[in-house]
């Protein structure tokens, strides 16, 4: 059964830091992983989408790497803003076309 | 952009009475999806829909769920008779072919009282 898990679980960080938010996944065959963005009370935001063939994806100050041998996948903030306060999710589909997601790491950016 | 659209956002409805969820997915899309968050809990899956029927359910989707796709553009879940534990945040999303990755609605909040 697959289990998705996001470390850490809450993060706080001054403006402008670079910024790592781990995703691990336990089954290793998976058609694609998707990092979303919620905010508080709010739907959720497709941020980017990695193939299973894909390493790595990138818009703008994001970039989420995928390495399924490992079942991990990372997204990197760069230069992180106040705005990009909220809870990051990823998700993964495997077997069937569901999403798995993780618990979330909120995420808090101090002007 | 395109959008999936559900409505109502809010709704707040007694234990016992039946609420109708909807959802306008994305025209093109094939594949469609009923999704939960109980309030600081993880997402979760409820039933995925394609080619006019159910293709997969979750535990939590018993014989008070149901979905219906009533004519082209419209997606719905139906819970029968609300518990108070059935309240939670209700995502509806589309695909295109279920590899590509999904397009989720912005929510309807459920509050069974």
């Amino acid at each position: 059964k697959q289990e998705v898990t996001q470390i850490p679980a809450a993060l706080s960080v001054p403006e402008g830091e670079n910024l790592v938010l781990n995703c691990s996944f336990t089954d290793s065959a998976i058609y694609n992983l998707q990092w979303f963005r919620q905010d508080p009370g709010k739907g959720l935001t497709s941020l980017l989408l990695i193939q299973s063939s894909q390493r790595e994806q990138t818009s703008g100050r994001l970039n989420a790497s995928l390495d399924k041998s490992s079942g991990r996948s990372t997204l990197y903030i760069a230069a992180s803003q106040p705005g990009d306060s909220a809870t990051y999710l990823c998700a993964v589909t495997s077997g069937t076309y569901k999403y798995i997601f993780g618990t979330g790491t909120r995420l808090k950016v101090l002007a | 952009e395109p959008e999936v659209t559900q409505t109502p956002s809010h709704q707040v409805t007694q234990m016992g009475q039946e609420v109708i969820l909807r959802c306008v997915p994305i025209s093109n899309h094939l594949y469609f999806y009923w999704y939960r968050q109980i309030l600081g809990q993880k997402v979760e899956f409820l039933v995925s829909f394609y080619n006019n029927e159910i293709s997969e359910k979750s535990e939590i989707f018993d014989d008070q769920f149901s979905v219906e796709r009533p004519d082209g553009s419209n997606f719905t879940l139906k819970i029968r008779s609300t518990k108070l534990e059935d309240s939670a945040m209700y995502f509806c999303a589309s695909s295109d072919l279920g590899l590509y990755g999904y397009t989720f609605g912005s929510g309807t909040r459920l509050t069974v009282v």
